[in-house]
C-alpha cells in the first residue's frame, strides 16, 4: 500500500521563528501531495497541493512545500509562525486513479510565545 | 458557497440505537467521501462516492451504511454500534484533486 510518513509526531517552536514539518512518501509513478491543518475540534483546511508543474508550491498562511522527486519528500515550512499555527497538520497523498487520500500520521505544532 | 455542512456537530447514541449522520455541499461536486477519524490520529477513509455511486468501501462493518440520495447529499446511518465506533466523523467533497472537509460529527456510543 502507498504510504505517507511523517517522522516528527510533535515540534515545538516558539513565535516568530522559522519552522519545517517533515512528510515522506513512499514513490509511485504519479502521486498528488497536499497539506492540510486541523484546529482543534475543526475538520481540515487545505494549506497547499501539489498536482504537477513548479516543484515549490505557495499556500495560504504564509507555508510553502518543496516537492523532492529524488527524495520522495513534500516537506512544509513557514519561515516565521505565529502563535495561531498552533495545529496538526497532515501531510497526505492521492494516487492517480482512486479519488481517496491517504493520511500520514499528523504533527502537532506547538508554537510558544 | 464553498463549504461543505454536516449535522449534527454531537451525538451520543446507545448500542441499540438507530441513528443517521448528514451531508450537503452545494458546489456541484461530484465526489463525496466519509472518513473516521479517533483522537489524536489522522482520518482514515471509510466511503467514497462518485457521481453517486458507491465506488470504494474499505471494508467497513456494515453496521455503517452509507447513502448518497442525490449529488448534494450524502448520509450515513448507523446501526448497533459499539463503544469504539465513538469517533469524530468527516465528510469532504471534491471535484478534482482538492478535498473540501466539514466540520464533522462527534459521535459517542455509549
Amino acid at each position: 500500500a502507498q504510504s505517507v510518513t511523517q517522522l516528527d509526531s510533535q515540534v515545538p517552536v516558539f513565535e516568530e521563528a522559522p519552522v519545517e514539518l517533515r512528510c515522506n512518501y513512499s514513490s509511485s509513478v504519479s502521486v498528488y501531495l497536499f497539506w492540510y491543518v486541523q484546529y482543534p475540534n475543526q475538520g481540515l483546511q487545505l494549506l497547499l497541493k501539489y498536482l504537477s508543474g513548479s516543484t515549490l508550491v505557495k499556500g495560504i498562511n504564509g507555508f510553502e512545500a518543496e516537492f523532492n522527486k529524488s527524495q520522495t519528500s513534500f516537506h512544509l515550512r513557514k519561515p516565521s509562525v505565529h502563535i495561531s499555527d498552533t495545529a496538526e497538520y497532515f501531510c497526505a497523498r492521492e494516487d492517480t486513479g482512486r479519488r481517496a487520500l491517504t493520511f500520514g500520521s499528523g504533527t502537532r505544532l506547538q508554537v510558544q510565545p | 458557497d464553498t463549504e461543505v455542512t454536516q449535522t449534527p456537530k454531537h451525538l451520543v447514541m446507545g448500542m441499540t440505537n438507530k441513528k443517521s449522520l448528514k451531508c450537503e455541499q452545494h458546489m456541484g461536486h461530484r465526489a463525496m467521501y466519509w472518513y473516521k477519524q479517533k483522537a489524536k490520529k489522522p482520518p482514515e477513509l471509510m466511503f467514497v462516492y462518485s457521481y453517486e455511486k458507491l465506488s470504494i468501501n474499505e471494508s467497513v462493518p456494515s453496521r455503517f451504511s452509507p447513502e448518497c440520495p442525490n449529488s448534494s447529499l450524502l448520509n450515513l446511518h448507523l446501526h448497533a454500534l459499539q463503544p469504539e465506533d465513538s469517533a469524530l466523523y468527516l465528510c469532504a467533497s471534491s471535484q478534482e484533486s482538492e478535498q473540501f472537509f466539514g466540520p464533522g460529527t462527534r459521535l459517542t456510543v455509549l
